[in-house]
């Protein structure tokens, strides 16, 4: 079973703050996602990479940095904690030569920012 | 822009019934779709995928329908139990290099015993 974790469920940061929130999985992805979501938005695209060291912004990149030095690990950066970031935020792998192509998810981290 | 809708935030289903839920795209270059359903504190999980070169595909229960004239999927659920009670997304993606997926904004299905 394709495992992805993610090492916070429930994380409260002020306003201003770092913020770290890191993913792994242990399938030997190559691909790797963050998503945050959002009542009434969906799922919506941060960044993904395809490779060590290799990302891509998604739709939503602004306020957010990643990164990726290792294949299992894939982390999110938020440089300065605002409110308007406080979300769900979900990270997913998948196998580029897999068919199906789907991805697995986490199990999330509901970021709080005051 | 959202280029994957689905338009009904919530639907309502008598256990044992049919639940329909619809997911609209515009973007005619996609040429791949899944469902994936997300139940609360967890993350969602892959339920079907359609390519665009079917029209349908079935999974016990779960049946994707692909109208690409229309630009419409639909996700049947036969008959519907009390477990399926959950959000359902869709996403659409076009693979040209990329590995992208666009996700709407779900629907929330509640069956009722």
């Amino acid at each position: 079973d394709v495992k992805v974790t993610q090492s916070s469920r429930y994380l409260v940061k002020r306003t201003g703050e770092k913020v770290f929130l890191e993913c792994v999985q242990d399938m030997d992805h190559e691909n790797m996602f963050w998503y945050r979501q959002d009542p009434g938005l969906g799922l919506r695209l941060i960044y993904f990479s395809y490779d060590v060291k290799m990302k891509e912004k998604g739709d939503i990149p602004e306020g957010y940095s990643v990164s990726r030095e290792k294949k299992e690990r894939f982390s999110l950066i938020l440089e300065s904690a605002s409110t308007n970031q406080t979300s769900m935020y979900l990270c997913a792998s998948s196998h580029p030569r897999l068919a199906v192509y789907e991805q697995y998810f986490g199990p999330g981290t509901r970021l709080t920012v005051t | 822009d959202q280029q994957v809708k689905q338009n009904s935030p919530s639907l309502s289903v008598q256990e044992g019934r049919i639940s329909i839920l619809n997911c609209d795209y515009t973007n005619s270059m996609f040429d791949y779709f899944l469902w994936y359903k997300k139940y609360p504190a967890e993350g969602p999980t892959f339920l079907i995928s359609i390519s665009s070169i079917k029209d349908k595909n079935e999974d016990g229960r779960f049946t994707v329908f692909l109208n690409k004239s229309a630009k419409h999927l639909s996700l049947h659920i036969v008959p519907s139990q009390p477990g399926d009670s959950a959000v359902y997304f869709c996403a659409a993606s076009a693979f040209q290099g990329t590995y992208k997926y666009i996700f709407g904004t779900g629907t929330r299905l509640k069956v009722l015993a």
